[in-house]
């Protein structure tokens, strides 16, 4: 069973770059047939779908982050990041990594815990 | 963009009681829709995909079904463990991207 695990830091001081990463166990990230992807949730609220890597380092991300957004995979450290730049305290919510499997876009099977990155000075 | 709209957003419902959720999308999503239940603190975990496929290890109480635009996810008989946040996602091949709906709580009456 594969496995994901978020790390980074708990808190992001405003206009600076939130940097996560995602360690993948359990499996292979580069396994073709998954999307390596980001998603956040802003406390109490629903999914929001930050993008997808796949391992040849394809990406996709959603068009409303677009400008601000970069997803990288390690597959020798079998490892996905996220940088999210100039942030806001919009920007505060919990963080997952998931795997993701679909051809053009993606569901996910497989979800890290998630980690809360607030955005505060 | 595909917009996802789930209702309600608050379901009360008695232990033993039938769930029925519902998901509609703003263009047709073929059946490339999937349900994930969250509960507090924790991941959320799918359920439900291609619409109407369980996950591996879900009960045969979940089921799925619609197409196009019009989705319901049923819970036959809630047990306690199965009061939490269920959220739809269409993964429509083109354009790729991924939206979810806003999400249903289904509590205890």
């Amino acid at each position: 069973q594969v496995q994901l695990q978020e790390s980074g830091p708990g808190l992001v001081k405003p206009s600076q770059t939130l940097s996560l990463t995602c360690t993948v166990s359990g499996g292979s990230i580069s396994s073709g047939g998954y999307w390596w992807s980001w998603i956040r949730q802003h406390p109490g609220k629903g999914l929001e779908w930050i993008g997808y890597i796949y391992y040849s380092g394809s990406t996709y991300y959603n068009p409303s982050l677009k400008s601000r957004v970069t997803i990288s995979i390690d597959t020798s450290m079998s490892q996905l990041s996220l940088n999210l730049r100039s942030v806001t305290a919009a920007d505060t919510a919990v963080y997952y990594c998931a795997r993701g499997r679909g051809g053009g876009s993606c569901y996910f099977d497989n979800w890290g815990q998630g980690t809360l990155v607030s955005v505060s000075s | 963009e595909i917009v996802m709209t789930q209702s309600p957003a608050t379901l009360s419902v008695s232990p033993g009681e039938r769930a029925t959720l519902s998901c509609r999308a703003s263009q047709s999503v073929s059946s490339n829709l999937v349900w994930y239940q969250q509960k507090p603190g924790q991941a959320p975990r799918l359920l439900i995909f291609g619409a109407s496929t369980r996950a591996t290890g879900i009960p045969a109480r979940f089921s799925g079904s619609g197409s196009g635009t019009e989705f319901t996810l049923t819970i036959s008989s809630l047990q306690s463990e199965d009061f939490a946040v269920y959220y739809c996602q269409q993964y429509n091949s083109w354009p790729p991207e991924v939206t979810f709906g806003g999400g249903t709580k289904v509590e205890i009456k």
